[in-house]
């Protein structure tokens, strides 16, 4: 089944840097990546997420880049603000019969002003 | 509000004792699926269920089970918890069997005394 590996557990940033979370999966037939957002107390919200057929896509401040030959794929985040400071969780399908996603372990990232 | 219902929101019960926690998908979602969060854990996929039919299974233990019913809501029982079982639980919902449009419910914080 799917393994999905997420680095780095946590990061810190000053207001306005960027920040990269990297996520490396196992099958290669996975196709759909999703990054979900889950603030402290709150439940996962997707935020971004890119299928196999792309190899970047970006909304506002945020992009999703998918490297298939090497299996992996990232978050960046530009101007970060206080805002951003959650834990960010990447995933792909398990590719069994159903296609429950396979979470990563998650990267909390604080934003300082 | 993002229209995957769970109850209830918080479960305070003793060990060795039986719990069930209910969710009711978003409208038209045939799909859910039920996580694990436990502190400083990730999402531990448990159980998938697909129009009434068990589609696959993760890191769930025996001592859980879950179905899902003609209407479509799920129930996740837990029995002779233990101290380790205390976590959040959340569970999502997808219009099909796919991974795309993987919405999370609220979750239920399980705390087992």
């Amino acid at each position: 089944g799917e393994n999905v590996e997420q680095h780095p557990s946590t990061l810190s940033v000053q207001e306005g840097d960027s920040a990269v979370i990297k996520c490396t999966y196992s099958d290669s037939a996975s196709n759909y990546f999703p990054w979900y957002k889950q603030e402290l107390g709150k439940r996962p919200q997707l935020i971004i997420d890119i299928r196999s057929n792309v190899g970047e896509k970006k909304d506002q401040r945020i992009a999703v880049t998918l490297n298939k030959t090497a299996k992996h794929f990232s978050l960046h985040i530009t101007e970060t603000q206080p805002e951003d400071s959650a834990v960010y969780f990447c995933a792909a399908p398990a590719n069994q019969a159903g296609t429950a996603l396979i979470f990563g372990k998650g990267t909390t990232l604080s934003v300082s002003s | 509000d993002s229209g995957v219902t769970q109850t209830p929101k918080h479960l305070i019960t003793a060990t060795g004792q039986r719990v069930t926690l209910r969710c009711s998908p978003r409208s038209g979602d045939l799909s859910v699926y039920w996580y694990q969060q436990s502190l400083d854990q990730g999402l531990q996929f448990l159980i998938q269920y697909y129009n009434g039919e068990e589609r696959a299974k993760g890191n769930i233990l025996e001592r859980f089970s879950a179905q899902q019913f003609p209407d479509l809501h799920s129930e996740l029982n837990l029995s002779s918890l233990e101290l380790g079982d205390s976590a959040l639980y959340f569970c999502a919902s997808s219009a099909t069997g796919d991974s795309v449009g993987y919405t999370f419910g609220s979750g239920t914080r399980l705390t087992v005394v």
